[in-house]
This record gives structure tokens, sequence and C-alpha cells, in this order.
């Protein structure tokens, strides 16, 4: 299994710009998240989706839209990029199953807006 | 809003001191869970803990869990720089659905 996978690594935008960051997971996992982490930060849930075609407002949502179509993918997407998303991003699974709470993480995207 | 407070904010020490990072919260949560992240990568779970008052020991790592389960702490034995990263402890409170993560504490150990 490769677990949760993340593209691209890397992105550098202009102000206003729009991007689709992309999340996979092999694992069959029913919960999905996306979290921002600023430098030296914890993570900032973004987006949460408990099953394909269920999504839900996290803690910081503005400036984001998600779907998830199919059980593997929950891609993020930002329109009208502003320097203030410039951070690095995490997708996570979890199978969601009673006392099995482990989330598995991608290995982030960082993006930069400038 | 559930708020987990981690402290110290960054520790940097000696190799083979111990030390000690504590995640405080005036909410309840069903378990708790402590995170490492290296550099460049996503977080790694390390434990799980789930009873009030339990204690978890992961090699050179003791973690436990406050007996109201709104706080927990993690102490490490002698440090080595292989422990260096982000730990973060993150709060369930029981929907399945999100945690909430701690502000998180940033470990050197110098060689």
């Amino acid at each position: 299994n490769a677990g949760v996978t993340q593209t691209p690594k890397f992105r550098i935008l202009k102000i206003g710009q729009s991007m689709t960051l992309q999340c996979t997971q092999d694992m069959n996992h029913n919960y999905m998240y996306w979290y921002r982490q600023d430098p030296g930060m914890g993570l900032k849930l973004i987006y949460y989706s408990v099953g394909a075609g269920i999504t839900d407002k996290g803690e910081v949502p503005n400036g984001y839209n998600v779907s998830r179509s199919t059980t593997e993918d929950f891609p993020l997407r930002l329109e009208l990029a502003a320097p203030s998303q410039t951070s690095v991003y995490f997708c996570a699974s979890r199978q969601g199953l009673p006392n099995d709470n482990e989330q598995f993480f991608g290995p982030g995207t960082r993006l930069t807006v400038l | 809003t559930q708020l987990l407070e981690q402290s110290p904010q960054f520790l940097s020490i000696q190799e083979g001191e111990n030390l000690t990072v504590y995640c405080n919260s005036s909410s309840v949560f069903s378990s708790l869970q402590w995170y490492r992240q290296e550099p460049g990568e996503g977080p790694v779970l390390l434990v799980t803990v789930v009873t009030g008052g339990e204690v978890k020991k992961l090699k050179r790592l003791t973690f436990q869990f406050g007996d109201a389960r709104k706080d927990s702490s993690l102490h490490i034995t002698a440090a080595q720089p292989g422990d260096t990263g982000l730990y973060l402890c993150a709060g369930d409170s029981g929907g399945y659905q999100k945690v909430t993560f701690g502000t998180g504490t940033k470990l050197q150990v110098i060689p």
C-alpha cells in the first residue's frame, strides 16, 4: 500500500490564481481530512469527509473547497489564492471504526502565494 | 472550540537529558493521541491513551493521560538526537469524525 499520497509537493502561486491539491489513499478509509500547518505550529482542520459524497467544514474553511466523489480521493481547491494561504497542507485518512482513531498523513504540499 | 495547549513550545536539550512535554485542555476527551513529526514529513502516531490515569511506555517514552481526561504528558528519558522533531498531541471527543490538535512542542536534542 502507498498509504496517503499528495501532489504536488511544492507549488508557488500568484495572488488570485487557483489550484487543486490532490490527495489519494489506498487503505479504503472512510474518513479523510485536510489540514494546514503554519511554520512551527500545530495543525488546523480545513475540511473533512466521513465518506464519499459527504463533506463538512473544519476550523478554517474560508477560501477553500473540497469534494469527495470517491472513497479514495479528496481534492482541496483554492480559489483566488491569497498570501495568507501560504502554508504546508496535509491530507490525512482514518479508518473510522470505534477505538481506532489513528490518522495516516500524506507527505504534505508546501504552497507559497506571492 | 476545543483548545489543546502544549508546553513548552520549544525545547533544546543535550543528549542524555530527560524532558517532559505537557498537553492541557479545559475539555474532556475520550482519547488522546501523541504524534511526532519530522521536518518535511507528515505526523506519525506514537501512542493513543484512552483511560483516565492511563500510563503507556514506548521504549524511552512514557505517556500519561490525566485522571479527568483533560490533559496528558510525554516524558522522554535519556533523550537522543533521533528524538528531535515536533511533538503534537491530539484530542478525540469521540465523534469518530475529527480531532483537535495541540499547538505543538518543537524538540531539539543536541549531540
